[in-house]
């Protein structure tokens, strides 16, 4: 099976809200973890990534969270907007020592904002 | 554009053909990578070249998947013998560096392959 997946296919939350997306990964060897967007017709994204040296990251309205212990990543988004909506994956890097190569992704959580 | 540049972006064809699929990346990067992304599953890593060579091909799902860059810029996807389980959309990606620096690639918008 896959290394890295999501808890929830889909996410409904309110314009304004704050969103929370999560993800388990299992390979404990992956020490960077990346956020990807997309959205419908398009290719992903880059949002935010995360070494296994850090707990949190923040961006522009984005926060990463990750827990090693129990192997978890969550992406919280603030104050959702229309334009957050989209298909949201994690992904980890299957090399240790950091890189790009070959990232594994999960199947993606769908963040829909309703009005 | 200024961005990754894929074509077809729709590709329709019988088993049993053979499809061309062309990326052409973001200028001056390196790196290079090739995914495949099925409906309602996230992409799934295929090659990844630096420069003109292929550093990793392990996501090839067999001989029939061959890819060459042989000018370290525009890279080619090639599928053999098509079947159906080929359908799916092909993503190509770049980055500046790739191996050590950053898990930021930047992706094309695919190429939409349908195999009949």
């Amino acid at each position: 099976g896959e290394s890295v997946g999501l808890h929830l296919p889909t996410l409904s939350v309110q314009e304004g809200d704050n969103s929370i997306i999560n993800c388990a990964y299992s390979n404990s060897a992956s020490d960077y973890f990346i956020w990807y967007k997309q959205e419908s017709g398009k290719g992903p994204q880059f949002i935010i990534d995360i070494r296994s040296n850090m707990d949190k990251r923040q961006g522009q309205r984005v926060t990463v969270l990750l827990n090693k212990t129990v192997k978890h990543l969550s992406l919280q988004i603030a104050a959702t907007q229309p334009g957050d909506s989209a298909v949201y994956f994690c992904a980890e890097n299957i090399r240790s020592g950091g890189g790009a190569d070959g990232l594994t992704f999960g199947k993606g959580t769908h963040l829909i904002i309703q009005p | 554009g200024a961005g990754v540049s894929q074509t077809p972006s729709n590709k329709v064809t019988e088993k049993g053909k053979y499809v061309e699929l062309r990326c052409d990346p973001i200028s001056g990067h390196t790196a290079l990578y090739w995914y495949r992304q099925s409906l309602g599953q996230g992409p799934e890593f295929l090659i990844y070249f630096q420069g003109t060579g292929a550093a990793d091909d392990s996501g090839l799902p067999n001989d029939r998947f061959f890819a060459v860059r042989p000018e370290g810029s525009v890279s080619t996807l090639k599928i053999q013998r098509t079947e159906r389980g080929d359908s799916a959309v092909y993503l190509c990606a770049s980055s500046p560096e790739g191996t050590g620096v950053s898990g930021e690639l930047f992706f094309g918008e695919g190429s939409r392959l349908t195999v009949l």
